[in-house]
Order: structure tokens, then sequence, then C-alpha cells
């Protein structure tokens, strides 16, 4: 299968610091790009759509102006956690459309 | 979104065959049936899709049933690596404006022993 790759794997960062997730398409370009969180022992929860040179389109509840989402190319997207706050520690996992939905290893945010 | 419902667990022996359950009653005419599983820690690793026939692949096979309300996926010989989650998903076609994304369930959380 494809390969996307997520970095960094994971990251501790203090309250109130933004953080940046960036998600590649290593061997195919991705005109969709997703974005998942995961709290432990749950499963995953779409936050948005990314699309190349447009703005993400999020599911209902998630906040655009705190998760800011940029598609700049056809192989990268990033996720900006603005103002991280505790409860927002959680599994951060991408996923890059090809013929099928191929995803990254995740990034594991803790937030102190 | 179409939902699924699989088992919350399962336990199987290794090298025996395992039959993974999902029921999809509401599926529509053009929904796929996507197969993916998440190791621990890990991202999602798709397994295997189909719409109306069986399929077979080097990892696993689908049986869709024929009013494709439900479907099972099978493992025929569980190792040791296979115990993860396993998601049961209806995708619309890419061309859809909801095509692509996957809605995750619970899944099923298939463990193997020795």
């Amino acid at each position: 299968g494809a390969v996307v790759s997520q970095h960094p794997s994971r990251v501790i960062c203090k309250s109130g610091t933004s953080v940046k997730i960036e998600c590649r398409s290593l061997d195919f370009q991705a005109t969709t790009m997703f974005w998942y969180r995961q709290f432990p022992k749950q499963s995953l929860m779409l936050m948005a759509t990314s699309n190349e040179g447009s703005k993400a389109t999020y599911e209902q509840g998630v906040e655009k102006d705190k998760f800011l989402i940029n598609h700049a190319s056809l192989t990268l997207s990033t996720l900006t956690v603005t103002s991280a706050h505790p409860e927002d520690s959680s599994f951060y996992i991408c996923s890059a459309l090809g013929y099928e939905q191929f995803f990254g290893p995740g990034t594991r945010l803790t937030v102190l | 979104d179409a939902k699924t419902t699989q088992p919350n667990s399962m336990e199987s022996n290794e090298e025996e065959p395992v039959h993974l359950p999902c029921n999809h009653s509401t599926i529509s005419g053009t929904d796929y049936i996507h197969w993916y599983r998440q190791l621990p820690s890990q991202g999602p690793e798709y397994v295997i899709h189909g719409l109306t026939s069986n399929v077979n692949n080097r990892m696993a096979s689908l049986a869709i049933a024929e009013d494709r309300k439900s479907s099972t996926l099978i493992l025929h010989r569980a190792t040791l690596r296979d115990a993860a989650v396993y998601y049961c998903i209806l995708r619309a076609p890419l061309l859809h404006n909801q095509g692509g994304k996957l809605i995750f369930g619970q899944g099923t959380e298939l463990s193997v022993k020795p």
C-alpha cells in the first residue's frame, strides 16, 4: 500500500502553546487528506477534510479556529493545534486519499 | 451516514480461521464496504473492500450477503500479529460529495491466543 508519514510522532508541550503536525503522502499525490483524533479506548473521530488549494471542511463540533489545517501541496497537509490545552491531548491521525484511504502512523500530543 | 454494527470483541486461536461479522442494514446501493484494522498506537491499515461480490486478497477475504445488509471478514489463519481492532465502514463512491470519507464505529477487538 501507499505510504503516509506524520511528523512528529509524539510531542509534549505547555498549555497555551501551538503545535504543528505534518502529514505527507510519500509515494503518491493526494488532493484530499483527512484528519482524525482518537482518545484512549475510543474510536477515531473525523475532524476535517483537507483539500489541496482550498479551505478545509470541518466536521460538526470541531473548532476551525483552534485546529488550523493547511493543504498547500499535493503531498503535504498540516494541522496546527492553537493555544493547546490539556483536553487537546490525544492521538492525531491523518490519512491521504489515493485509490484507497491510507493512514499515517499518528502523532501523540500531550499538553501539560 | 449509514451505520455498521459489530461485536465489541472476539477471541481466536492462532492458526485457526476467524470470521468477523458486520451488519449494515441501512446500506445504500452505492456504498462500498471497507475493512480497516488498527494495531495499538498505530494508524489504521486498509484490509479489504467490496461492493457486491466476494473479494479475496493476500490479507483476507470479504464475504458479502446477497442483500448487502451484512458482510463477514475472514482471516484464513489467524496469527498473533492479527490481534487488532477491526473496523467495518461504509463509504460512498469517490465521486459522491461525501465520497472518500470514512466514519469509524467502535469496531471489533480481536484477540488471538497462542
